[in-house]
């Protein structure tokens, strides 16, 4: 089946400590974007990416870091500067723009929760 | 700036019903306006996507109104269904310019509950 998969589904994070949440895509998409979502709030865009090795930050990038070393996969790095990462993540990929089909596929999730 | 505002944060609809939400936006650049549908812990899912060329798309019983003048987008759901209960979020893009990345900028969402 074809789609996006993100691990882990819950992470825990102590205080300092940098994570990194995963995310692959086998739908040969070449765009791959990181949302942030908080409770009862819309989707808010972190990072996205339109090509390998070329990435370019969203609206609440700082604290967050990318990498897009291949095709399948945008790993986001949760880093220890990020004051708040209390938030559900959310990484979704599509068609390159400009082409007819840019619909958005979302993965699952990611829960990070500070302890 | 919240580009995109969405209302009413939440609904509450009989079975049978018809449920309303809106959105509205600011950037006239925009030209792909989709809706998506999320259940708790879920990731959200495309429902049904419009672009400004056209006024009104029915999808089953999900219908989008489009006001091009007004920057107005509207989901209706008719004959709402407790499985219709979730999350909606509209949200908006620029898809025709590359450069512009095809990235989704979310209206707050609405919460619906559909009562049996």
């Amino acid at each position: 089946d074809g789609g996006i998969t993100q691990s882990p589904k819950y992470l825990f994070r102590k205080e300092g400590q940098n994570v990194t949440l995963s995310c692959e895509q086998n739908l040969n998409h070449d765009a791959m974007y990181w949302y942030r979502q908080d409770p009862g709030q819309g989707l808010r865009l972190i990072y996205y990416s339109q090509i390998v090795n070329d990435f370019q930050k969203g609206d609440i990038a700082e604290g967050y870091s990318v990498s897009r070393e291949k095709k399948e996969s945008f790993p986001l790095t949760v880093t220890s500067a990020q004051k708040n990462p209390t938030a559900f993540y959310l990484c979704a990929s599509s068609t390159s723009p400009g082409t007819v089909n840019t619909e958005a596929f979302f993965g699952q999730g990611t829960r990070l929760t500070v302890v | 700036q919240q580009q995109v505002k969405q209302s009413p944060q939440s609904l509450i609809v009989q079975k049978g019903g018809i449920s309303i939400i809106n959105c509205a936006y600011e950037n006239t650049a925009f030209d792909y306006f989709p809706w998506y549908q999320q259940f708790p812990g879920k990731g959200p899912a495309l429902l049904i996507a419009i672009r400004p060329d056209v006024s009104e798309k029915k999808e089953g019983r999900f219908t989008i109104s489009f006001n091009k003048s007004a920057k107005q987008f509207s989901l209706h759901i008719m004959d709402s269904q407790p499985g219709d209960s979730a999350t909606y979020f509209c949200a908006a893009s620029i898809n025709r310019v590359k450069a512009a990345g095809n990235k989704l900028t979310f209206g707050g969402g609405t919460r619906v509950l559909v009562k049996p």
